[in-house]
């Protein structure tokens, strides 16, 4: 079984500049969250999917992130514009089930922003 | 809102030696879930160990065992027979039981754990 794919796994833009992030979750898994570890800080909770659907939102920074789940399969996070702030480790995890189910990372995305 | 505190940044053990991280956690919840994830310098996040909040049984896995205590809120991770492949940034999770809406998880700060040999 294929684990949750994150692409690309470094990205360096000039502020200003538009990422796209993608990961893909493991195959069956209506569950996708994306989650974000800034320099010398917690790991934080961004959004979560279910299926295509955004379930909560409640951690997305700003209007500056985007998230889709177009089909319910893989997902993207695009920063337009990107800040100086917004650099860090971005990770993605799926899982199959609530209940407490263990989500399943993603190797995650380093964006460096200058 | 909960909040998790690993109070260790950094800790070091001898290979073979036991070791023991600390997480404290703060919560109003009653049903929940509690995890410890480790990333290893490749940097993908493996989960090391499960807890539900209402089984009293610490839960283990093979040389990973947990002291769960839940008045004390407390859910510290044993490694036993620590090998060098333990060389890893170990995250305390909480995910509040939520069947209808979003369990998310909130870290600590991790604990950045060498196995010397």
């Amino acid at each position: 079984e294929a684990g949750v794919t994150q692409f690309p796994s470094h990205s360096v833009i000039e502020k200003g500049q538009t990422v796209t992030l993608r990961c893909d979750p493991i195959s069956g898994h209506d569950n996708l969250y994306w989650y974000r570890r800034v320099m010398g800080k917690e790991i934080k909770f961004l959004l979560h999917f279910v299926k295509e659907s955004k379930q909560d939102e409640s951690g997305m920074p700003n209007n500056r992130f985007l998230a889709e789940r177009t089909g319910g399969t893989y997902s993207t996070l695009k920063v337009q514009p990107a800040e100086l702030e917004d650099s860090g480790v971005y990770f993605c995890a799926s899982s199959q089930w609530v209940g407490g189910s263990p989500l399943h990372f993603g190797n995650g995305t380093r964006l460096t922003v200058t | 809102a909960q909040t998790v505190t690993q109070s260790q940044p950094e800790m070091s053990v001898q290979e073979a030696e036991t070791v023991t991280l600390s997480c404290t956690y703060d919560t109003s919840e009653n049903n929940y879930y509690l995890f410890w994830y480790k990333q290893p310098p490749s940097r993908q996040m493996i989960l090391v160990i499960r807890q539900e909040a209402y089984k009293q049984q610490n839960a283990t896995e093979n040389r990973f065992s947990v002291n769960f205590q839940k008045a004390a809120k407390s859910f510290s991770l044993k490694i036993s027979d620590s090998q060098l492949g333990d060389t890893a940034m170990y995250f305390c999770a909480f995910m509040k039981h939520d069947q209808g809406g979003s369990e998310k998880l909130v870290f600590g700060k991790g604990t950045k754990l060498t196995v010397n040999p």
